[in-house]
């Protein structure tokens, strides 16, 4: 079953907010990991948080992570136009390299 | 460094015909993996190899499909034959082994099938 599972509404946000999404996941992970995908391109790797941290932050992103509710959350503090991407989840349950991906996040800014 | 390289980027066939991607990973990376991206199921996970050795392919949805690495620096995913519901992009990633490490993707394959 797929881990990975972000909240499915699309985000629309003016340049400048804050942008915020979650995800959830069913089972143990070893880490968890957020990527981002422009229109027409691959995925690309934005930040990884380990199951024995709570918090990490990466220039304008910060994500958070809830074990005991299964739980993560990705904000992009003052966004930009050039964030307009969809943002995927992706967890690694350990031992065999693999990630569960969840459908994806569409964010747009407007300029 | 070049990243991952896949080619075709774009491939446009007919039912019935054989499709043959190909991918190139990131030099030193020596776990491989093969995703289908579609709007109606995501980004599914087809395949991956750790150091050239297949070793799930439970996401491969049916005997026409088929992968292969026969060295480190070269993969493929054939589509034999191929149907319309194929249509999708094929997104091949690699990674050095281990947990903590990030997948590099590849800018992918679109390929329809008419």
């Amino acid at each position: 079953s797929q881990q990975g599972e972000e909240d499915p509404q699309a985000l629309s946000i003016q340049e400048g907010e804050n942008a915020t999404m979650n995800c959830s996941y069913k089972t143990s992970i070893n880490n968890l990991q957020w990527y981002r995908q422009n229109s027409g391109r691959g995925l690309v790797h934005l930040i990884l948080i380990r199951s024995n941290e709570r918090e990490k932050h990466s220039g304008r992103l910060r994500v958070t992570l809830d074990t005991s509710k299964k739980s993560s959350s990705l904000l992009i503090t003052a966004s930009r136009a050039a964030d307009t991407a969809s943002y995927f989840c992706a967890t690694d349950a350990g031992g065999n390299n693999r990630l569960a991906f969840g459908k994806g996040n569409q964010v747009v800014v407007i300029p | 460094d070049a990243g991952v390289i896949q080619s075709p980027r774009h491939e446009v066939t007919e039912m019935g015909q054989e499709v043959t991607l190909r991918c190139k990973p990131i030099s030193g990376h020596n776990s491989l993996f093969w995703y289908r991206q579609t709007m109606m199921r995501g980004l599914e996970l087809l395949i991956y190899f750790n150091n050239n050795v297949p070793i799930d392919d439970s996401g491969m949805p049916e005997d026409r499909f088929s992968a292969k690495m026969p060295n480190a620096s070269f993969s493929t995913l054939k589509i034999q034959p191929s149907e319309p519901r194929d249509s999708a992009v094929y997104f091949c990633a690699t990674k050095v082994g281990g947990s903590y490490n990030e997948q590099f993707f590849g800018p992918g394959t679109r390929l329809t099938v008419l």
